[in-house]
């Protein structure tokens, strides 16, 4: 079994400042990641994916994770964020035999003007 | 390529009734899934169809059912309403199904039950 845990529920920012997104995971099994992003009265937009290789992956929007296997983690990163960022945003985990997808509580970045 | 639809949108439910939600996957998909999210519990799956087979099946009571046609389109069952059922459902689509393959979400029907 798989466990998510996202470490804020509410993040907020000023507009243009640098924002980070921090996701563990609990697996006994090798594992992909996901990072989704839902706006309001919307569905969840995929913003990247680690399957493997290089750990830092590259996303739409100009957001960043990086993978740690050795400290179970994946956080999200943007280095200046934008209005249009303001969304709750949601880390995912599949492994094993498992094709679903296990999610965290959701964190909810809020940019300020 | 038109993303996943769902319908209705919206829905008003008095408990103990019974309702029907639709999914429409992108056109080639022939994986759907389907996630209750509430304020509570977060975004909990389901269940998972392909080639008209539920192939797993997440830790909801048998009052939540399924099932996908030939052409892949997906609905889901919740018989005998109850107040907690009030949630977001979304239902989702990747191509294949495996690990790691992208799930493409819809805008999910809101769900309310009285």
């Amino acid at each position: 079994a798989q466990s998510v845990t996202q470490l804020d529920s509410q993040v907020p920012v000023f507009e243009e400042a640098p924002v980070e997104l921090r996701c563990n995971y609990s697996s006994s099994v090798s594992v992909y990641l996901f990072w989704y992003v839902q706006y309001p009265n919307q569905g969840l937009q995929l913003l990247l994916k680690y399957l493997s290789g290089s750990t830092l992956v590259k996303g739409i929007n100009g957001f960043e994770a990086e993978f740690n296997k050795s400290q179970t983690s994946f956080h999200l990163r943007k280095p200046s964020v934008h209005i249009s960022d303001t969304a709750e945003y949601f880390c995912a985990v599949t492994g094993g035999s498992n094709y679903k997808l296990t999610f965290g509580k959701g964190t909810l970045l809020t940019v300020n003007p | 390529k038109a993303g996943v639809t769902q319908t209705p949108r919206y829905l008003i439910k008095t408990r103990g009734q019974q309702v029907t939600l639709s999914c429409s996957p992108i056109s080639g998909h022939r994986s759907v899934s389907w996630y209750q999210q509430t304020p509570g519990q977060g975004l909990q799956f389901l269940f998972e169809y392909f080639s008209e087979t539920q192939r797993n099946k997440g830790n909801f009571p048998g009052r939540f059912s399924g099932r996908q046609f030939s052409n892949s389109r997906s609905e889901m069952n919740v018989s005998t309403l109850e107040l907690g059922d009030s949630a977001l459902y979304l239902c989702a689509s990747s191509s294949v199904r495996g690990l790691g393959e992208t799930q493409y979400f819809g805008p999910g029907t809101r769900l309310l039950v009285l």
